[in-house]
């Protein structure tokens, strides 16, 4: 079983759309939540962690369900520069406190 | 904000060259440097974990012979991808932990190398 699993979409959705990505995770000892953007041949650049109680950054808020072991991405009013590859990551506090990365849902936002 | 740099961006090479890819943390310190790798339309894998002065601790599957990792400094650490061949084609991802400040435990990437292997 993956450590994390995305819907990998894709998403086409129109300018001012609200989309929301979802993602589950299976190790219970989880305990740090990201979700990374990445764009077309580029590396992942983090968009926003993840905390328990929710959180927002202007059009973005992400969600956690520890119960469900969910995370979820709601973006509102889509602009065409949200366009790429959001990756759900999970950190598991062993080790080398590594992180584990969904395969990642494409969105494509069309004018 | 804290840089990653990754050098080279892209690489073409014939099959049984060595590869050498470079990751600087640019403004911080990184104890801890991870490579990753993406094959298209895959999420990124953990290679391995590179420490600062001591040796790389491998992700199952993946050679330590042919996947030479050297972590000399807090700011360096170097991939190696000996005797490539097409099956090692895919895009290489350095990432740097900060051990201090207000950035402390945020993972940074760097660009990426594109490795293709003719």
């Amino acid at each position: 079983r993956k450590e994390v699993e995305q819907d990998p979409g894709p998403f086409n959705v129109p300018e001012g759309a609200t989309v929301a990505f979802n993602c589950t995770y299976s190790n219970s000892a989880s305990q740090s939540f990201f979700w990374y953007r990445q764009d077309c041949r580029k590396e992942p650049k983090l968009l926003m962690s993840v905390y328990s109680s929710g959180n927002e950054d202007g059009r973005f808020t992400a969600q956690l369900n520890r119960a469900s072991q969910y995370i979820s991405l709601l973006i509102r009013d889509s602009k065409l520069s949200d366009s790429a590859t959001y990756l759900c990551v999970v950190r598991v506090e062993t080790g080398a406190n590594n992180l584990f990365f969904g395969t990642g849902t494409r969105l494509t936002v069309i004018p | 904000g804290a840089v990653v740099s990754q050098h080279p961006s892209w690489v073409i090479c014939k099959s049984g060259t060595s590869v050498k890819i470079e990751c600087r943390s640019l403004d911080f310190q990184a104890t801890t440097m991870f490579w990753y790798r993406q094959f298209p339309k895959q999420s990124l894998m953990l290679m391995a974990t590179s420490n600062e002065g001591s040796k790389a601790t491998y992700e199952q599957g993946v050679e330590k012979d042919k996947f030479l990792i050297n972590h000399a400094s807090l700011t360096l650490s170097t991939l190696t991808v000996t005797s490539a061949h097409p099956e090692d084609s895919s895009f290489y991802i350095c990432s740097a932990r900060s051990i201090m400040g207000l950035a402390k435990n945020i993972q940074y990437f760097g660009a990426g190398t594109r490795l293709s292997v003719l």
